[in-house]
């Protein structure tokens, strides 16, 4: 069962436009909801990220937007740069699954993400 | 800043060798670390967890023989690929969870194992 689908797998933006990345999950005990940028030939990074009782949340020109009743989250890049070219991940959590105290990211498959200048 | 350090960056073996990789938190203790296997263009598979001073959890279908975990201390996780084959050549990634913070994932800057 594939929990996590990500959309669109790629992406190309001109300098200036925005950006947008959508996530549509399955489980909804998901509660913690990141979106993880990854350069080529590094590890990914976290962007951003949001809890479920807030519907939106913006960092710089980062802004995630959280629809719980639909089960999708997306990612806005505002003014995309050609230093955002990138693959970005959506990797929702259940804390504490399992008994334990942390939970295990699941990843979407990516967005190959291309600005050009 | 949390910070995961993964040595080495690029390493070429040959077939039927032990290859090593270390994945070390540098400003906080682990007691948790992750390590995936990405392909090229494709997502980050979880292949284990690693809790320090016990037995690596791996996920279905992951030979736990052919890739060995210790996490001997709380800094320090290690992912042995043994007897390596083409097969294995994959980009590794290690992630560190920070304390108790359920959410402080830090990931490392991966290893590119080409096996020959």
């Amino acid at each position: 069962q594939q929990q996590v689908k990500q959309s669109p797998q790629s992406l190309i933006v001109q300098k200036g436009g925005i950006s947008i990345i959508n996530c549509a999950y399955e489980n909804t005990a998901f509660d913690y909801f990141p979106w993880y940028q990854q350069f080529p030939g590094k590890g990914p990074a976290l962007l951003i990220a949001i809890r479920p009782d807030v519907s939106e949340k913006k960092e710089g020109r980062f802004t995630i937007s959280f629809n719980k009743s639909a089960k999708q989250f997306s990612l806005h890049i505002m003014d995309s740069q050609p230093g955002d070219s990138a693959t970005y991940f959506c990797a929702p959590l259940v804390s504490g699954a399992g008994g334990t105290s942390y939970g295990k990211l699941t990843f979407g498959q990516g967005t190959i993400l291309t600005v050009h200048p | 800043g949390a910070v995961v350090s993964q040595h080495p960056s690029r390493v070429i073996c040959k077939s039927g060798t032990s290859v090593k990789i270390e994945c070390r938190s540098l400003d906080f203790q682990a007691t948790t670390m992750f390590w995936y296997r990405q392909f090229p263009k494709k997502s980050l598979m979880l292949m284990a967890t690693s809790n320090e001073g016990s037995k690596a959890t791996y996920e279905q279908g992951v030979e736990k023989d052919k890739f060995l975990i210790n996490h001997a201390s709380l800094t320090l996780s290690t992912l042995t690929v043994t007897s390596a084959h083409p097969e294995d050549s994959s980009f590794y990634i290690c992630s560190a969870l920070q304390g108790t913070h359920n959410y402080g994932y830090t990931f490392g800057s991966g290893t590119r194992l080409t096996v020959v």
